[in-house]
């Protein structure tokens, strides 16, 4: 069966600090992987994601994220936190072809300090 | 721009209530899912569809039934509705086909019971 793991609930960093969220998944085939972010009140939006090709992927927002597939994760990353940033994000696995689940972590909820 | 529309964005019934969530997409998707969202667990797939009239169990079914009569709709029916399924719900239609796989979601549904 197909799940994730986000080890952190909440994180906080300084504003202008780095981040990087961690994100391991469990998947028997070829996943899809994504990164979605929900700020306060709002839907959940697609930052990420990876299919295949170059194991680091460039999203919205200036985050990136790096697939290893012998670490079974895809942690996402920003090199300076913006007091924007602040909301809960969320790793999901699905499978690679679609017509089937995708699974969402737990989430991780960041808090920005000035 | 793609649009998915669920019915309500707050919803308050009472214990051993029938109650239904409405789900309506625009993009002529085959995928469709609900999931409800809960701190710190989440989101849970609850059941997704991936044609009309076809519907597949997720990992959390047990209470809800679905209803796909339509393409562009999709129902989470609560048979009988109690304190534990209080949350918020949250409904998505997908994309599929590599570098277009992604998940679209409504703004969701609070849901209390009482």
């Amino acid at each position: 069966a197909q799940s994730v793991t986000q080890p952190d609930i909440h994180i906080t960093v300084s504003e202008g600090a780095s981040l990087e969220l961690r994100c391991n998944y469990s998947y028997g085939a070829t996943p899809y992987l994504f990164w979605y972010v929900q700020s306060p009140g709002q839907g959940l939006q697609l930052l990420l994601k990876y299919f295949s090709g170059d194991t680091l992927v460039q999203g919205i927002k200036g985050f990136e994220a790096e697939f290893k597939r012998s670490q079974s994760s895809f942690n996402l990353r920003k090199p300076s936190v913006h007091w924007s940033d602040a909301a809960e994000y969320f790793c999901a696995v699905g499978p690679f072809g679609g017509y089937q689940k995708v699974t969402f972590g737990t989430g991780t909820k960041l808090q920005v300090i000035p | 721009d793609v649009k998915v529309t669920q019915s309500s964005r707050y919803l308050v019934k009472r214990t051993g209530e029938k109650v239904f969530l409405e789900c309506v997409q625009d993009m002529d998707h085959e995928n469709m899912f609900w999931y409800r969202q809960d701190p710190g667990l989440g989101l849970r797939l609850i059941y997704f569809s991936y044609d009309v009239k076809m519907k597949e169990k997720g990992d959390i079914p047990e209470g809800y039934s679905v209803s796909r009569e339509k393409k562009e709709r999709f129902s989470l029916i609560l048979e009988s509705a109690s304190t534990n399924q209080t949350s918020m719900y949250l409904c998505a239609s997908r994309t599929t086909g590599q570098a277009n796989e992604k998940l679209f979601f409504g703004s969701g549904t609070q849901l209390s019971v009482l």
